[in-house]
């Protein structure tokens, strides 16, 4: 595997429900990121871990509650979402220094129903 | 308040012909400006940047160039190709990790 993968690439599920995303980077990257793509609205950033560490918060529900357990992988758990959370979840990541080039998964695509 | 916009959200050109997406921003911090390209069901993937030091940054058919005073940016792509047919975003920083995205242009490309 190279780059940035996500599982799953598609993801439905009920309000009352609790899932998880993956992802994992192969680059030997220092900084994972999520970011949320709803249709018609720019790309919003989520969260920053940097060496495992949380940089940033950007004001994001506490219904999703990330992890890094590692510089290598990131999670994002979900629970009682709502139906406006649908959207496409992307993870990147990047070396970690200033003006460094982000690396993006393919993304989730979450639909709650 | 969107700090960066893309005011068209789509575009087509003919094959061989020059594409210009342009970009604005309000953000006078932002010191590097980032365009990103987008298949469907891919994520971006980076394409060319620009540091505010510069006005214009080449790399084979791809330029950007940045208007500070104007606060606008734009990507010039030439002679556009079909696998040049995508979304295209552009993002500001100034200096650390969190980028603000535009919302794109859908470019298409015709034969």
């Amino acid at each position: 595997e190279t780059g940035v993968t996500q599982t799953p690439r598609h993801l439905v599920m009920g309000m009352t429900n609790k899932k998880s995303l993956k992802c994992e980077q192969h680059l030997g990257h220092n900084a994972m990121y999520w970011y949320k793509q709803s249709a018609k609205k720019p790309l919003e950033l989520m969260f920053v871990y940097n060496f495992k560490e949380q940089t940033e918060n950007n004001s994001v529900p506490s219904r999703f509650s990330p992890e890094c357990p590692n510089s290598s992988h990131l999670f994002l758990h979900l629970h009682t979402l709502q139906p406006e959370d649908s959207a496409l979840y992307l993870c990147a990541s990047s070396q970690g220094g200033l003006y460094d080039t982000q690396y993006f998964g393919p993304g989730t695509r979450l639909t709650v129903l | 308040d969107q700090q960066v916009k893309q005011n068209s959200p789509s575009l087509s050109v003919q094959e061989g012909r020059i594409s210009i997406l342009n970009c604005d921003y309000t953000n006078s911090m932002f010191d590097y400006f980032l365009w990103y390209k987008k298949y469907p069901a891919e994520g971006p993937t980076f394409l060319i940047s620009i540091s505010s030091i510069k006005d214009k940054n080449e790399d084979g058919r791809f330029t950007v160039f940045l208007n500070k005073s104007a606060k606008h940016l734009s990507l010039h792509i030439v002679p556009s190709q079909p696998g040049d047919s995508a979304v295209y975003f552009c993002a500001g920083s100034f200096g650390n990790e969190k980028l603000t995205f535009g919302t794109g242009t859908r470019l298409t490309i015709i034969p």
